[in-house]
């Protein structure tokens, strides 16, 4: 079964428009986090948001929120007010494992969201 | 800018040859990791060092070997490269974020090496 699960290949959203990128996971570990990253057409990986499997309340940095759902093993990347710049690969991944210098990180393949002006 | 880098940032080579990656990871991150991101299997976790030792292996070929050394920079090391071994390779350096219910890592990118094997 695969880990990580993005099921949209491509995106389009209007500019100022809230867009959902879905992202669905698989683990039996009780310690997990859930990270999303921004792969521009430059090529570098830039982080946006994290989620611990403890944590109460939705991860939100600045316009990106993740809708955490626990019991449905979902964790999708909200962008409010989406910009032109925001037109990129969007990677959902997950770390599982204990810390204290031991994790094993599974990246989902990605999905491309073009932003419309 | 993440505060990883990593050299070359490009490196075109024949098939059959070896290369050597360079990371250094942030200051004060103990973890590396590499990452090689093809077109046909996506971001593919190779390795993983922390203070030195070797923590983790993902899908990491026998002709690839990784070390970290005292410094804690990273080299990754492929040999008899392949045509197919053409991608782009990410090191990631990570810090520990102490919260409820245990510690937990994110993981900063450097810019990647692209490899071209011709």
């Amino acid at each position: 079964a695969q880990k990580i699960t993005q099921t949209q290949p491509g995106m389009f959203v209007q500019e100022k428009e809230a867009v959902t990128l879905d992202c669905t996971y698989d683990t039996s570990d009780p310690s997990y986090g859930l990270f999303w990253y921004k792969q521009p057409s430059s090529g570098e990986m830039i982080f946006l948001i994290y989620q611990g499997s403890y944590d109460q309340q939705n991860a939100t940095e600045g316009r990106y929120s993740l809708n955490f759902q626990k019991a449905r093993k979902s964790a999708n990347l909200v962008i409010s007010a989406s910009q032109l710049g925001d037109s990129a690969m969007y990677f959902c991944a997950m770390r599982e494992g204990l810390s204290g210098g031991y994790q094993k990180v599974t990246f989902g393949i990605g999905t491309k969201l073009q932003v419309i002006p | 800018d993440s505060g990883v880098t990593q050299t070359p940032k490009h490196l075109i080579t024949a098939t059959g040859q070896r290369v050597t990656l360079r990371c250094s990871p942030r200051s004060g991150d103990l973890s590396v990791y590499w990452y090689q991101q093809s077109l046909d299997q996506g971001l593919q976790f190779l390795i993983q060092y922390y203070n030195g030792e070797e923590r983790a292996k993902g899908n990491i070929l026998e002709r690839f070997s990784a070390q970290q050394f005292p410094d804690l920079h990273s080299e990754l090391n492929l040999s008899s490269l392949e045509l197919g071994d053409s991608a782009l390779y990410f090191c990631a350096s990570s810090v520990p974020l102490l919260v409820s219910g245990g510690a937990q890592e994110t993981q900063y990118f450097g810019p990647g090496t692209r490899l071209l094997v011709l």
